[in-house]
């Protein structure tokens, strides 16, 4: 069965500083991958999704990630924090019709 | 256009009801997938409906089910209901179906502000 593991249930940036969430993930195949973000009170965003093709994958409001087969990762980044970048934030992977989340990560993000 | 809408909002119940959520999908989409959120299980996939087809399900009791009509509108129905039902339940569309999960490999999934279940 597939695993997802999200290291930091919370993480904390000052604002312009690089954000650096980590996904890994347990699967026998390579799976699909994921990003959500979650703010107070709403439903999900998608932020990003690997699913074939370049492992390098661009999403939304500035965020990237990176597949990384030999290391099961798929950390989710982004260069410079804003204020607004602060909420929760869910790794997913999906195969054979089994989507698993991650425990999620919540970013704070200081003046 | 609109997003996706789902009603009720909050709903307060007790052991042994059952209860009935709805989720209007975004126009044209004809994709409904259903989640769960809870702070002990995190968030966890339900099903997903297609064309009034259900096409992915996921680990969970038969209490839990759904359907979509033909505007793509999509009810979930839990049936006696558990303390541990208590959740914030998430709906998402998208315009084709889904890899698994409901997701897809080119649309993007949307989601709804969710209905938050209180069980007593």
């Amino acid at each position: 069965a597939q695993s997802v593991t999200q290291l930091g249930s919370h993480v904390s940036v000052s604002e312009g500083a690089l954000v650096l969430l980590r996904c890994n993930y347990s699967s026998s195949v390579p799976p699909y991958l994921f990003w959500y973000v979650q703010y107070p009170n709403q439903g999900l965003q998608l932020l990003l999704k690997y699913t074939t093709g370049a492992t390098l994958v661009k999403g939304i409001n500035g965020f990237e990630a990176e597949f990384k087969k030999s290391e099961t990762s798929f950390h989710l980044t982004k260069p410079s924090a804003h204020m607004s970048d602060a909420a929760e934030y869910f790794c997913a992977v999906s195969r054979n019709n089994d989507m698993r989340f991650g425990a999620g990560t919540r970013l704070t993000v200081k003046p | 256009k609109a997003g996706v809408t789902q009603t009720p909002r909050y709903l307060i119940k007790t052991r042994g009801q059952q209860v009935t959520l709805s989720c209007s999908p975004i126009s044209g989409h004809r994709s409904v997938s259903w989640y769960q959120q809870t702070p002990g299980q995190g968030l966890q996939f339900l099903f997903e409906y297609f064309s009034e087809t259900q096409r992915n399900k996921g680990n969970f009791p038969g209490r839990f089910s759904g359907r979509q009509f033909s505007n793509s509108r999509s009810e979930m129905n839990v049936s006696t209901l558990e303390l541990g039902d208590s959740a914030l339940y998430l709906c998402a569309s998208s315009s084709n179906p889904g890899l698994a999960g409901g997701i897809t490999s080119t649309d993007t999934q949307y989601f709804g502000p969710g209905t938050r279940l209180t069980v007593l």
